[in-house]
């Protein structure tokens, strides 16, 4: 079955508190995974793409095919990291896949 | 930049009552998903479409139907609506000709029937 699990809907940190949000998977073939950002009042936004091997706003996200897992990363967290992230994993046809999502994890930076 | 755009932004039904959403897609790009976000959930994938034709169907009830027009723009008409529909829908866009496309989401239409 095709499965996204992030196990932790809220995650409460203090700015320049390294930050994990988990994210595991479950597909039978080669995944394409993606961190979805969705602040607030504002639309869900790509952050990170596996296969793109960047760091966007310091945030790194490593596949682990062993693991299934693709963890979001960030040694220091920023008041402004404050959002709703989604882990989302692409399947169907290469040009025109759906998105599986998970359920979302609320990123809490406190001052 | 140009953005995909949803309208409504906020819709109120009854029960039984139909409803129409709109998605247009950034310009250029021909392929168009749908996802529904029901309250304290993730977004689900209802139906997608590439050069309009359906390309991909998710868990869209039988109650509901979309189409992707000549100009691009998608409509998801919604009927004898109920309770259990009340949710955010998503639409995004990607040039689904291109294998590293990134789909880009509209604002969504919050969709209450009550």
């Amino acid at each position: 079955a095709q499965r996204v699990t992030q196990p932790e809907k809220l995650l409460s940190v203090f700015k320049g508190a390294p930050v994990e949000l988990k994210c595991n998977y479950s597909y039978s073939g080669s995944p394409e995974l993606f961190w979805y950002v969705q602040y607030s009042r504002q639309r869900l936004q790509l952050l990170l793409r596996h296969i793109s091997r960047e760091s966007i706003k310091g945030f790194t996200a490593d596949l682990n095919k062993g693991e299934t897992s693709f963890h979001l990363k960030k040694p220091f967290a920023q008041e402004e990291d404050s959002a709703m992230y989604y882990c989302a994993l692409k399947t169907g046809s290469s040009n025109t896949g759906k998105l599986i999502f998970g359920q979302g994890t609320t990123l809490q930076v406190k001052p | 930049a140009a953005g995909v755009i949803q309208s409504p932004r906020h819709l109120i039904k009854e029960k039984r009552e139909t409803a129409t959403l709109k998605c247009y897609p950034i310009p250029r790009h021909d392929t168009v998903y749908w996802y529904q976000q029901g309250p304290g959930q993730d977004p689900q994938f209802l139906i997608s479409f590439y050069e309009k034709m359906q390309s991909d169907k998710g868990s869209i009830p039988d109650r509901f139907s979309a189409q992707q027009f000549s100009d691009y723009h998608s409509e998801l008409n919604m009927s004898s609506l109920e309770l259990g529909d009340s949710a955010l829908y998503f639409c995004a866009s990607s040039l689904g000709g291109w294998s590293l496309d990134e789909q880009f989401f509209g604002p969504g239409t919050r969709l209450t029937v009550l």
